[in-house]
């Protein structure tokens, strides 16, 4: 079975500040992806940032980037230079090749504080 | 230009009716998606279509029943609603299905009375 936990249900950072949030995973398949969503208040779910499992090059979008370790089946979240738009539920996701299925983990709430 | 539309954002209804959720992307992808999302914001795939063809169907009640009349368009139909019904819904497309970006709707709120 394949599992997405997000272990930090809240996290709160300084506007301008750094923040990770934490994603762990469980798959036995060799070829799957991994995703970062943003859901703000407005509830729109948006795509922060993707990587590929066969990728040892971290992925970056601007002040996103993600510390993926394959072998521990970790897939953080970095965020730089926090801004108070960034303040929204996080959600992590695994899809595995040819399953059409995303699994999504609980959510982290990140807070922004001015 | 919405990529991913659903109607209605709101329902409220009473417990027992049937209701109907549509959902339509007009960004030409193969395979759609239905989503519930719980009051603890979990997010659990319902069902999900290539092509018109359903692929999964994850344990949901028979009381829901989806429908692809054509690439574009996936509709939610639900009998005989009960509290428990009461949810977020959101509709996703994606090109391929299997490891690409997933777009969303915008959501609708269902509450059963």
């Amino acid at each position: 079975a394949q599992t997405v936990t997000q272990s930090q249900p809240e996290m709160s950072v300084q506007e301008a500040e750094t923040v990770t949030l934490s994603c762990t995973y469980d798959t036995s398949e060799s070829d799957y992806y991994l995703f970062w969503y943003k859901q703000p208040p407005s509830r729109q779910m948006i795509l922060v940032i993707r990587q590929e499992a066969y990728k040892q090059q971290n992925a970056t979008e601007n002040r996103f980037s993600v510390n993926f370790q394959k072998a521990a089946k970790s897939f953080s979240l970095k965020i730089s230079d926090s801004q108070l738009g960034d303040a929204a539920m996080y959600f992590c996701a695994l899809s595995t090749s040819g399953t059409y299925k995303y699994i999504f983990g609980t959510g982290t709430r990140l807070k922004v504080l001015a | 230009d919405t990529a991913v539309s659903q109607t209605p954002k709101y329902l409220v209804t009473q417990m027992g009716n049937d209701k109907s959720i549509k959902c339509e992307q007009n960004l030409g992808h193969d395979t759609m998606y239905w989503y519930k999302q719980d009051s603890k914001k979990f997010l659990k795939i319902m069902f999900s279509y290539n092509n018109k063809e359903l692929i999964i169907n994850e344990t949901v009640p028979n009381r829901f029943s989806p429908k692809s009349p054509d690439k574009a368009h996936l509709n939610l139909h639900i009998n005989s609603l009960e509290l428990g019904d009461s949810a977020v819904y959101f509709c996703a497309s994606s090109p391929r299905g299997d490891h690409l970006e997933q777009f969303f709707g915008p959501g609708t709120r269902l509450t059963v009375l």
